[in-house]
């Protein structure tokens, strides 16, 4: 079992939706989390940052950590065309360990 | 945006060819990464650097090879390419203690 779980989709919404993107982690350890938008043939970019449970936002976007189920999301709301990207996960435990990733859903936002 | 460079961003070449991919960051980022990534799928760690002189492989086993010589440049080299080195190669490069990784526009690698 992967450390940090994510539904790959693809996930299509018309523009202007409020697209919401999980991820289920098991490593009770984890206390910094994070959200990179990948888009097609690029680096992935940092999008969120947050450290343990609550809300972070930061214009359109909103990212919720709720560490006593394990589950990560983040919020797009007004989704645009330019959404259109894979959205990666991943969460690290502090110190020398390294950051996981979850493996990505691949989000359309449809004109 | 990022300050963290890859070249070549495209790679064809033949098989049997020793090729080096370049990375380099002007952070000051001690840590910095691998990741190997097919088109759609998942980041694989390949190889990754605590500092100066310090090289560790990742989750994937790969038959290239990485230096850390200078902070700011960590290359990636591999000896003799074969076409399932095809891929996408990611570098990334953090900061302690938040590990928001910053990641390069990639190389392309095609070895026919």
């Amino acid at each position: 079992q992967k450390e940090v779980e994510q539904d790959p989709g693809p996930l299509s919404v018309p523009e202007g939706a409020i697209v919401s993107l999980n991820c289920t982690y098991s490593n009770s350890a984890f206390q910094y989390f994070m959200w990179y938008r990948q888009y097609s043939r690029k680096g992935p970019e940092l999008l969120m940052y947050t450290y343990s449970s609550g809300n972070k936002e930061d214009g359109r976007f909103t990212a919720q950590v709720d560490k006593s189920s394990k589950y990560i999301s983040l919020f797009i709301r007004d989704s645009q065309p330019s959404d259109s990207a894979t959205y990666l996960c991943a969460a690290h435990s502090g110190g020398y360990q390294k950051v996981t990733f979850g493996t990505g859903t691949k989000l359309q936002v449809i004109p | 945006e990022a300050d963290i460079y890859q070249t070549p961003r495209y790679l064809v070449i033949g098989t049997g060819k020793k090729i080096t991919l370049e990375c380099s960051q002007t952070m000051g980022h001690d840590k910095m990464y691998w990741y190997q990534q097919d088109p759609g799928m998942e980041l694989h760690l390949i190889h990754y650097s605590y500092g100066v002189n310090s090289t560790e492989k990742g989750d994937l086993s790969s038959e290239s090879t990485v230096s850390r010589i200078r902070t700011e440049h960590f290359p990636l080299t591999l000896e003799s390419a074969r076409p399932s080195h095809t891929s996408q190669y990611l570098c990334a490069s953090s900061e302690w203690p938040k590990e928001t990784q910053y990641f390069g526009p990639g190389t392309r690698l095609l070895v026919l």
